[in-house]
């Protein structure tokens, strides 16, 4: 069946190393993917998103990264920082379908 | 601006009560979705709407039901509740233009049924 799903439900870093949370997908039809960012008693928070035909996509300290190949999906944080302390959630979409599938989260923590 | 607003931050209900979570957004995003996150889980979608007069179920509709009466606001009612329906719940939303992917969210309501 369609899941989203996470390697590690919890990652501790330093502070100023790079940090890289995993993320498995199963549905073959999915084509934008997307990470979220939830501190604690908030929402949830968009960071960056990719779409199917892409493997690679850069943001301000964050990167993307998409195999399609072995459905997985990944999240790196250069230089973690403890502002990056939170759960973090893949999130994925198909094409027709009106919402998205959540995995069940990653908890980073970062060591000063 | 204040982006999704939604109250009350905690409640506290008896089995079988009813209550509702109101959601309101400032943005006029045509799409509207109730989450629930339960523990060790993700986000499961209740249910969603694309634009007023517009909803649908999602993933977990039992037991809650979605009215979307003008675009701003997304009420998520709760007919009789039950313990399982302890959770936090998310109210989210998104223009069409920006994709229903990139949703604004709530802070959440805690909710605990005895």
């Amino acid at each position: 069946g369609e899941s989203v799903g996470l390697h590690l439900p919890t990652l501790s870093v330093q502070e100023g190393d790079n940090s890289i949370i995993n993320c498995a997908y199963s549905n073959s039809a999915s084509d934008y993917f997307i990470w979220y960012k939830q501190e604690s008693g908030k929402g949830p928070q968009f960071i960056i998103d990719i779409r199917s035909n892409m493997d690679k996509r850069q943001g301000q300290r964050v990167t993307v990264l998409l195999n399609k190949t072995v459905k997985h999906l990944s999240l790196q944080i250069a230089a973690t920082q403890p502002g990056d302390s939170a759960v973090y959630f893949c999130a994925e979409n198909g094409t027709g379908r009106r919402a998205l599938t959540f995995g069940s989260g990653t908890r980073l923590q970062v060591q000063p | 601006n204040a982006g999704v607003t939604q109250t009350p931050k905690f409640q506290v209900l008896k089995t079988g009560q009813s209550m509702t979570l109101q959601c309101a957004q400032d943005m006029n995003h045509e799409y509207m979705s109730w989450y629930r996150q339960d523990p060790g889980m993700g986000l499961r979608l209740i249910h969603y709407s694309v634009g007023a007069g517009i909803t649908d179920q999602g993933e977990v509709p039992n037991g809650y039901n979605v009215s979307r009466s003008t675009t701003e606001d997304f009420p998520l009612r709760l007919l009789s509740a039950a313990p399982s329906q302890t959770s936090v719940y998310f109210c989210a939303s998104s223009s069409r233009s920006g994709g229903i992917e990139k949703l604004f969210f709530g802070s959440g309501t805690q909710l605990s049924v005895l």
